[in-house]
């Protein structure tokens, strides 16, 4: 069974700051893939960044970055130059072989301005 | 790309009637889609799985009966929630699953439909 652990219900950051996102995670398969999606006020679920398990190279997309640490089984989530419109929930998921998503219990984050 | 669409976006019934939730892949091909549940504050629930062309998966504690699925067409699954009650009330959203051509497959989601029942 694979679960997925966010042990920070709730983060802040100030505007234009960096922030951090914590998530880990259990699977018994070899062949996995880890996911951040947010999910602002409206509700619509937006992929954030994708990084295939097997790939060493840590995943980027703009300010968004992992820092993917697969031994640890960890998959964090770093948001830099932080951005009012980053305010929302974010949910950290695995998905194996049978592609189901298995979700963690989400962070919600609140950008300061 | 990649675009899913719900619809509608939100519905109020009446106890004891069923209500039918659409959803749509508007530029690609959807051999899987995913129905999940959320409540307020809480992560999705995963309801089902629908293959196009065959019978959903429904996860355990999931009423078949009640949430029935179809998926007769690559690019369109619906929830019916038969004989809805107040406790159905919640957020349903569905996803798409796109298959890229490096292998990696990713789930693309609807905007969500939101079911009051009274």
């Amino acid at each position: 069974a694979q679960t997925v652990t966010q042990s920070q219900p709730e983060m802040s950051v100030q505007e234009a700051e960096t922030v951090t996102l914590s998530c880990t995670y259990d699977t018994s398969e070899s062949d996995y893939y880890l996911f951040w999606y947010k999910q602002p006020p409206s509700r619509q679920m937006i992929l954030v960044i994708r990084q295939e398990a097997y790939k060493q190279q840590n995943a980027t997309e703009n300010r968004f970055s992992v820092n993917f640490q697969k031994a640890a089984k960890s998959f964090s989530l770093k948001i830099s130059d932080s951005q009012l419109g980053d305010a929302a929930m974010y949910f950290c998921g695995v998905t194996g072989n049978n592609r189901k998503l298995i979700w963690g219990l989400g962070t919600s984050l609140a950008v300061n301005p | 790309g990649a675009v899913v669409s719900q619809h509608p976006s939100w519905v109020i019934c009446k106890s004891g009637t069923s209500v039918k939730i659409e959803c749509r892949s508007l530029d690609f091909q959807a051999t899987t889609m995913f129905w999940y549940r959320q409540f307020p504050k809480q992560s999705l629930m995963l309801m089902a799985t629908s293959n196009e062309g065959s019978k959903a998966t429904y996860e355990q504690g999931v009423e078949k009966d009640k949430f029935l699925i179809n998926h007769a067409s690559l690019t369109l699954s619906t929830l019916t929630v038969t004989s809805a009650h107040p406790e159905d009330s919640s957020f349903y959203i569905c996803s798409a699953r796109v298959f890229q051509l490096d292998s990696t497959d990713t789930q693309y989601f609807g905007p969500g439909t939101r079911l009051t029942v009274l």
